[in-house]
């Protein structure tokens, strides 16, 4: 089975620029969820699809968005990034469910650095 | 507000003995706790997990112990090995609900030979 695939594994930008990151989940699994570990800090929640809807959404700006597609994949949007928007940005996925008593399964995430 | 706390960033410990990692929570409607281990340029792999009906759960050499009362709750590794060496993130949720995982900053574990 393959896992949570996230594309690109780096990437560099420079303050101002967009950034668009995606995620395909695992076969079968209709939530996606986006976390961020900026250095030295834990994972901060930063949004939830499932169904192809935001389910809930973490304290981040506006500048942060993202969208699931039919086929589950996701993908994560940055406007105007700034040098602290330099992280990991983490994406996993669960079955469907209504209970959160699923783990949840990451991808290697992608390392995105501004400059 | 940071609802799961893991207060020491980092333990350092001897091959073969036991490594305790401890977490704590301040939300009390919180009922599903996971913990799950990071190796660096690779996400988060799920470890162990433990629902609030229970106050121990084992998978091998690790246990994880869930005190409600004193919301906290300690993953124990035993024996230790180097293979081990970590960073181990503790999560909570809630069953009911659609709710998303809370995770603490995490504890750098060492295991030394």
């Amino acid at each position: 089975e393959a896992g949570v695939t996230q594309s690109p594994t780096h990437l560099i930008k420079t303050r101002g620029q967009h950034v668009t990151l995606r995620c395909s989940p695992i076969s079968g699994h209709t939530s996606v969820y986006w976390y961020q570990q900026a250095l030295g800090l834990g994972l901060q929640f930063l949004l939830w699809y499932d169904e192809g809807e935001e389910r809930n959404r973490g304290n981040f700006p506006p500048r942060f968005s993202g969208r699931q597609f039919p086929n589950y994949s996701s993908e994560l949007n940055v406007n105007a990034l700034e040098l602290e928007d330099s992280a990991l940005y983490l994406c996993a996925s669960s079955p469907r469910t209504s209970r959160g008593n699923s783990p949840l399964h990451f991808g290697n995430g992608t390392r995105l650095t501004v400059t | 507000d940071q609802q799961v706390k893991q207060n020491s960033p980092s333990l350092s410990v001897q091959e073969g003995r036991i490594s305790i990692l401890n977490c704590d929570y301040t939300n009390s409607m919180f009922d599903y706790f996971l913990w799950y281990k990071k190796y660096p340029a690779e996400g988060p792999t799920f470890l162990i997990s433990i629902s609030s009906i229970k106050d121990k759960n084992e998978d091998g050499r690790f246990t994880v112990f869930l005190n409600k009362s004193a919301k906290h709750l300690s993953l124990h590794i035993v024996p230790s090995q180097p293979g081990d060496s970590a960073v181990y993130f503790c999560a909570a949720s809630r069953i009911q609900g659609a709710q998303k995982l809370v995770f603490g900053q995490g504890t750098r574990l060492t295991i030394n030979p």
